[in-house]
């Protein structure tokens, strides 16, 4: 069983687009992440939710929304995409500030 | 903005060699952890020291941790071909504070 699964697993798109990346864990954890890793490997954190509440919102531009439905999903929506935005995005999610379990990824490519 | 920094960035041996990688980080720390991520797979995680912990083990994995140098490493004891991936070190602050994650070292075991 896939404990974090995102959807999709590639995705391409031309500049200006709006798109979403989804996002679900089933370890019921209070707590979910979404990361940022570009093409030299550099992994940042973007947002985080617990129990659906934001706690953490780093410098992201707010063409980026992330959505929780509930617990177990977290979404990112991204409008108006632009080239800078290709990158592979990660979800994650932890119980308290224990190990972080990680999606496949999601790779993006803005052209 | 950054915390850890791996060392070195890049790391070829051969198999059944050890392997010893290095994060240095800047402020003080509530957790220190290493995670490994094989190529175009999300991160795994390898193992949690706390900051009141000097050494911990887990299976061919010893971790460190010195705190008045702001410095941890990763020893892979025996290393196969199965390893070969990059490590990462992420440390957090305290409370709800993010993840934050170094560059990186990319290993390479050569059988």
């Amino acid at each position: 069983d896939t404990a974090v699964s995102q959807t999709p697993k590639y995705l391409v798109t031309q500049m200006g687009n709006d798109k979403s990346i989804k996002c679900e864990q089933n370890l019921g954890h209070d707590t979910m992440y979404w990361y940022k890793q570009d093409s030299k490997k550099f992994l940042k954190i973007m947002f985080s939710y617990n129990n659906k509440e934001l706690i953490i919102n780093e410098t992201v531009p707010n063409r980026f929304s992330p959505k929780s439905p509930d617990k177990a999903h977290l979404n990112l929506h991204i409008n108006s995409l632009e080239l800078g935005d290709s990158a592979v995005y990660f979800c994650a999610s932890s119980q308290d500030q224990n190990e972080q379990f990680f999606g496949p990824g999601t790779r993006l490519t803005v052209l | 903005s950054q915390q850890g920094e791996e060392d070195p960035q890049a790391l070829s041996i051969q198999e059944g060699e050890n392997a010893t990688m290095n994060c240095s980080y800047k402020t003080s720390i509530n957790n220190l952890q290493w995670y490994r991520q094989n190529s175009g797979r999300g991160l795994v995680h390898l193992i949690l020291i706390r900051s009141n912990e000097r050494e911990k083990h887990s299976g061919r994995l010893r971790v460190t941790l010195d705190t008045s140098k702001k410095s941890s490493s990763l020893l892979i004891t025996a290393s196969r071909a199965a390893d070969t991936a990059s490590y990462f070190c992420a440390t957090d602050s305290s409370g709800n504070t993010p993840l934050v994650f170094g560059k990186g070292t990319r290993l390479s075991v050569i059988a």
